[in-house]
């Protein structure tokens, strides 16, 4: 069946550091692909996504690319804020009947 | 206003007591989903439905029920608690009519502790 494999966590960087977080995963046929982004004591909210092979999703200075020939969809950002602090959920979606399907989640804090 | 909303925000009960979460919401959207988010696990769907006479479970339906008593809602049962469903739960829709019928929209989510 279909799965996604998060980068284990928590992470803990400083203001203006590079981030990455990554995900792969493993799906039959063309799933899209999505990052959601959970503030505390909040719902999920979509982050950004991509729906074919080589599209770039971004969003608030974060992007990640579909890469199809390794399976995977890498969470980047040049350089994160305090604001940045969550935890960040990898998920896929199949073409039908349209089901999410999440990875672990990877909290990730900002320190000024 | 919140376009999905969930009532109670949080809950504790006791082993054996029946309970319901609820979620409204005022997207018009036709399909709604239940999950279950357990700490280092992500989500898990519990139960979808696609409009008001299709329910179908996901992957961890034993010990829960839904009701979709109209297009804005779609109700989480707990016929017996028990402490392992101690969890926090989110609702979720989506539009199939949508060129992004793929996104869903959460709930704030709801924190369940059963003792």
């Amino acid at each position: 069946g279909n799965s996604v494999t998060q980068m284990e966590g928590p992470v803990t960087l400083s203001e203006e550091a590079f981030l990455t977080i990554n995900c792969t995963y493993t799906a039959t046929g063309y799933p899209s692909l999505f990052w959601y982004v959970q503030y505390p004591g909040e719902g999920l909210q979509l982050l950004l996504k991509a729906t074919k092979a080589d599209d770039k999703g971004s969003n608030k200075g974060f992007e990640a690319t579909y890469r199809k020939e390794t399976t995977s969809f890498h969470l980047e950002k040049g350089s994160v804020q305090v604001s940045d602090s969550a935890v960040y959920f990898c998920a896929l979606s199949d073409q039908w009947p349209q089901k999410l399907v999440f990875g672990q989640g990877t909290r990730l804090t900002i320190n000024p | 206003d919140a376009d999905v909303t969930q009532t109670p925000r949080n809950r504790i009960t006791k082993t054996g007591k029946r309970i319901m979460l609820e979620c409204s919401q005022t997207k018009g959207h036709d399909r709604m989903y239940w999950y279950r988010q357990d700490p280092g696990l992500g989500l898990q769907l519990i139960y979808y439905s696609f409009d008001v006479k299709d329910i179908n479970k996901g992957e961890i339906s034993d010990g829960y029920s839904v009701s979709r008593q109209a297009q804005a809602k779609f109700s989480l049962s707990l016929e017996s608690a028990i402490p392992n469903q101690t969890a926090l739960y989110f609702c979720a829709t989506s539009d199939p009519g949508q060129s992004n019928a793929d996104t869903q929209y959460f709930g704030p989510g709801t924190r369940l502790t059963v003792l």
